[in-house]
């Protein structure tokens, strides 16, 4: 079965510290793997996206992901945390073969400063 | 500026009645989605619709019904089947479906609680 899986629910970091979210996927077909931001009571923002290629993506608000086939993993990083990043993380994954995405229970970042 | 808009931002109902959440697109999107999101369980798909007149039940459709009579709009009706309806549902919208065409960007999000 399909199935995303981000193994914390919630990190704390300090304020100037690196950060990196992991995600892990099940997924018989070539995935397609997406981040996104959620901040309380709003939607979700799109941070970066994986299709193919350079498996080291580059996104907003300076976060990067990078996909490892081999650990089935695509593990979001920021070397620098700020404050305005405390929010709701979600990794989900998607296919060329299916017309969903599969969502992951998120991960919620705090920030101490 | 294109994007997609959820209204209202709070509603409240009581208990037994039914009540619609509207989702609009301005982004020429095909696809739209229904999210319900609760605490801890991140987000599970109600109802999604790949074109216009068309849609298809996602995970947890019981107690939701859904219409696609035009390209940009894709209304959301909450029963009083719905067992537990308090919740905050996200409406989404991407080019296609599946592959790169399947990116989806979300709206603001409308909190529906029943008393």
């Amino acid at each position: 079965a399909q199935s995303v899986t981000q193994p914390d629910i919630h990190i704390t970091v300090s304020e100037g510290a690196s950060l990196e979210l992991r995600c892990n996927y099940s997924y018989g077909a070539t995935p397609y793997l997406f981040w996104y931001v959620q901040s309380p009571g709003q939607g979700l923002q799109l941070l970066l996206k994986y299709f193919s290629g350079d498996t080291l993506v580059q996104g907003i608000k300076g976060f990067e992901a990078e996909f490892k086939r081999s650990q089935s993993s695509f593990n979001l990083r920021k070397p620098s945390v700020h404050w305005s990043d405390a929010a709701e993380y979600f990794c989900a994954v998607g296919a060329s073969n299916t017309d969903k995405l599969i969502f992951g229970t998120g991960t919620r970042l705090q920030v101490f400063p | 500026d294109g994007g997609i808009t959820q209204s209202p931002k709070y509603l409240f109902r009581k208990e037994g009645q039914n009540v619609t959440l509207s989702c609009e697109q301005n982004l020429n999107h095909d696809a739209m989605y229904w999210y319900r999101q609760d605490p801890g369980q991140g987000l599970r798909l109600i109802y999604y619709s790949q074109i216009v007149n068309d849609f298809q039940k996602g995970d947890i459709a019981e107690g939701y019904s859904v219409s696609r009579e035009k390209k940009e709009s894709f209304p959301l009706t909450v029963t009083s089947a719905q067992k537990n309806p308090t919740a905050f549902y996200l409406c989404a919208s991407s080019i296609g479906s599946g592959g790169p065409e399947g990116t989806q960007y979300f709206g603001p999000g409308t909190r529906l609680t029943v008393l």
